[in-house]
C-alpha cells in the first residue's frame, strides 16, 4: 500500500463548484504539504502544515483552503472553483527532525474546471 | 527570493549516452537539493538528496552534484535507456523547510 494516498485521483468540475481533495498518510509524518503543478510551472506550495494545529500559507494560497483533521489527513478546498485552478495537485510528507529532510510526494490528482 | 532553473527544458538523446541534466538556485542558502523523476501523468518519486554539507550523491547510474557556492547542481545519467525516459525535476529546500522547484527537464531517450 502506498504511503501516501490522494482521493480522487481525478475530477471534472464546473466553475463556482466547492470541491475538496483528501490526502492520508501512513508515514507518521507530522509535516504535510500541498502543490499544484502546472505546464512548465513547475510545483509551488500552496499550504502547508507542520502539526494539527499549525497551518501556513504557501506561494499562491489565494482560492484555496486547508483542514488538517488529524495528524495522517490533510484536505485541500477549492470554495468556488475557476477554470485557472485546473491543474495537477500534490501532497507531500515530512517527518520532523530527519537528518535528510526527504519530502514524500502522493500520485496526484488531476482536477479540470470547466 | 529563491529562483531554480533547470537547463536545458528538453532533451533528446539516443539509447547507450551519458547525460549531463543542470540545475541553478539564486540563494546559496540552502540546507539540501533534492532530484526527482516524474513520470506523465503520475507523482514524483525522490531519485537523490543532497545535504548541503555533501558534494555528491549516487545511486546505481545517477550520480548528483552539487556546489552551493556557484548555485549549481547536475543530475549524470550513465549509459540512458529508454525506461529513463521522464520528466527530472530539481528542488531546493530553503530555511524554513520550503521545497522550491524548477521547471523540469524533459528526457526522452530513443531505441
Amino acid at each position: 500500500d502506498a504511503d501516501v494516498t490522494q482521493t480522487p485521483r481525478n475530477r471534472i468540475t464546473k466553475t463556482g463548484k466547492r470541491i475538496m481533495l483528501e490526502c492520508s498518510q501512513t508515514k507518521g509524518h507530522d509535516r504535510m504539504y500541498w502543490y499544484r503543478q502546472d505546464p512548465g510551472l513547475g510545483l509551488r506550495l500552496i499550504y502547508y502544515s507542520f502539526d494539527v494545529k499549525d497551518i501556513n500559507k504557501g506561494e499562491i494560497s489565494d482560492g484555496y483552503s486547508v483542514s488538517r483533521q488529524a495528524q495522517a489527513k490533510f484536505s485541500l478546498s477549492l470554495e468556488s472553483a475557476i477554470p485557472n485552478q485546473t491543474a495537477l495537485y500534490f501532497c507531500a510528507t515530512r517527518g520532523r527532525g530527519e537528518t535528510y529532510n526527504e519530502q514524500f510526494f502522493g500520485p496526484g490528482t488531476r482536477l479540470t474546471v470547466l | 527570493k529563491q529562483e531554480v532553473t533547470q537547463i536545458p527544458a528538453a532533451l533528446s538523446v539516443p539509447e547507450g549516452e551519458n547525460l549531463v541534466l543542470n540545475c541553478s538556485f539564486t540563494d546559496s542558502a540552502i540546507y539540501n537539493l533534492q532530484w526527482f523523476r516524474q513520470d506523465p501523468g503520475k507523482g514524483l518519486t525522490s531519485l537523490l538528496l543532497i545535504q548541503s554539507s555533501q558534494r555528491e550523491q549516487t545511486s546505481g547510474r545517477l550520480n548528483a552534484s552539487l556546489d552551493k557556492s556557484s548555485g549549481r547542481s547536475t543530475l549524470y545519467i550513465a549509459a540512458s535507456q529508454p525506461g529513463d525516459s521522464a520528466t527530472y525535476l530539481c528542488a531546493v529546500y530553503n530555511q524554513g523547510g520550503k521545497l522550491i522547484f524548477g521547471q523540469g527537464t524533459e528526457l526522452s531517450v530513443k531505441p
